[in-house]
């Protein structure tokens, strides 16, 4: 299995771009979670989807921030305009969500932005 | 909000067992006790998860205090690669409902 898969590994962009994050999730995984980890906050829990559908968005910092998950394959992360307290390391993991225990996440190797 | 306690840091000697301690006493009956580490700049990975029992897999158990408000990881013999953070979380909902708040961790650091 390929694991989770994350691109680009690294960004670096200037204020105000637009930045998209992407992920492919282990397949026949159905939750997806989008983390971000900074030495100030540590990881957060930005949003996460289960079945394609977002269930918690409450982690998202502000409207600059949307995700997506077209498919059960393929998510996306947007940063619209992007700010230099964006940069950050944004991990992507997946489980297979299931009513007791199990729900072990996987994550992916991260994407680093760098916003200047 | 992390409904987990650990010391920031410690360490042990290669070979050694790593006993890391964890304590999470506003639990609830039906919450689980997960462990996951995180290597130098890489993404955070499972390692084991209970309930009331303890639990053994390849890469540890993890013990749970019958009143539930506390558990311990063991390493049973770390190696330099075992030098990670590593997270308690209690993991707060079921199914799909649930999801993980990650606290800052306990630094294990494995001597030569």
């Amino acid at each position: 299995d390929a694991g989770v898969i994350q691109s680009p590994r690294h960004e670096v962009t200037e204020m105000g771009q637009e930045v998209t994050l992407r992920c492919k999730p282990i397949s026949g995984h159905n939750s997806l979670f989008w983390y971000r980890q900074t030495m100030m906050r540590g990881l957060e829990l930005l949003i996460y989807f289960n079945n394609n559908v977002p269930i918690d968005d409450s982690g998202m910092p502000e409207d600059r921030f949307s995700a997506k998950m077209p498919n059960a394959s393929f998510s996306t992360l947007k940063i619209q305009p992007s700010e230099p307290r964006d940069s950050a390391v944004y991990f992507c993991a997946s489980s297979l969500a299931g009513t007791q225990g199990g729900g072990e996440q996987y994550f992916g190797p991260g994407t680093r932005l760098t916003v200047t | 909000d992390a409904k987990t306690t650990q010391p920031p840091s410690m360490d042990c000697a290669e070979g050694r067992a790593a006993n890391l301690p964890c304590n999470h006493s506003t639990i609830s009956g039906n919450e689980y006790v997960y462990w996951y580490r995180q290597i130098h700049s890489q993404g955070p990975q499972y390692i084991i998860h209970g309930l009331k029992n303890n639990e053994t897999n390849e890469m540890a158990s993890l013990i749970i205090t019958e009143d539930r408000k506390s558990s311990t990881l063991i390493l049973p013999h770390a190696t330099l690669r075992d030098t990670a953070v590593y997270y308690c979380i209690v993991r707060v909902g079921t199914g799909a409902n649930s999801k993980l708040t990650f606290g800052k961790g306990i630094t294990l650091s494995v001597r030569p």
